[in-house]
């Protein structure tokens, strides 16, 4: 089954691009899918099928897949960023969903 | 506006029961798959179980298995968790989710969570 590995913290100045990565053996292969989580708020979908994005977030969010890498590229950084940040995919070989442990964004 | 609202959490001691349900509105229930996904103090999201639109196909992650039980009324929009043999380790707030469905033409296939309710803490304490 996959194992999704993010870096558990990264910081960014304001107008700065982040790119926060999610990797797994041939997860390029997967649909991965990005949420935000601010403090004390429930999950947000920010990116889904690698590289969408739902009607209401910004042009700012994008994401690719490719190889053993998924990323999530936030252009532009704002303070209203930071949160938590996790990727996600379905394993139906395994009928798992698996949740990255997630990345803490840091607005400088 | 799609709805989930959350509902039945609380405080329960070790080796207790409690359900969980997920009031849905403003979509068409019947035809999402939904998800618990539950987030322990301080920890990351972790996924609890999901279940198709028509309840024919159900999973559970490995530390609720046999424990958990998810289930659906489609005539009533509500999705539950039957949570039983309850652990200090279960202590979390739950969140349903929908199952979104990325379509293309007449072709649908099941996508990422797109709306999420609010959650509901547990806490397992004696």
């Amino acid at each position: 089954s996959y194992v999704l590995s993010q870096s558990p913290s990264m910081s960014v100045a304001p107008g700065e691009t982040a790119k926060i990565t999610c990797g797994a053996n041939n997860i390029g292969r997967k649909s991965v899918h990005w949420y935000q989580q601010r403090p004390g708020q429930a999950p947000v979908l920010v990116v889904y099928d690698d590289s969408d994005r739902p009607s209401g977030i910004p042009e700012r969010f994008s994401g690719s897949n490719s190889g053993n890498t998924a990323t999530l590229t936030i252009s532009r950084v704002e303070a209203g960023d930071e949160a938590d940040y996790y990727c996600q995919l379905w394993d139906s070989s395994g009928d798992l969903v698996v949740f990255g442990g997630g990345t803490t964004l840091t607005v400088l | 506006q799609v709805q989930l609202v959350e509902s039945g959490g609380g405080v329960v001691q070790p080796g207790g029961s409690l359900r969980l349900s997920c009031a849905a509105s403003d979509f068409t229930f019947s035809t999402y798959g939904m998800q618990w996904v539950r987030q322990a103090p301080g920890k990351g999201l972790e996924w609890v179980a999901f279940i198709w639109n028509d309840a024919t196909k159900k999973a559970y992650g490995d530390s609720v298995k046999g424990r958990f039980t998810i289930s659906r009324d489609n005539s009533n929009d509500t999705l539950y968790l039957h949570m039983n043999s309850l652990r200090g380790e279960d202590t979390a707030v739950y969140y349903c989710a929908r199952w979104g469905l990325s379509c293309s033409g007449d072709k649908c296939y099941l996508s990422a969570f797109d709306y999420w309710g609010q959650g509901t803490p547990v806490t397992v304490s004696s």
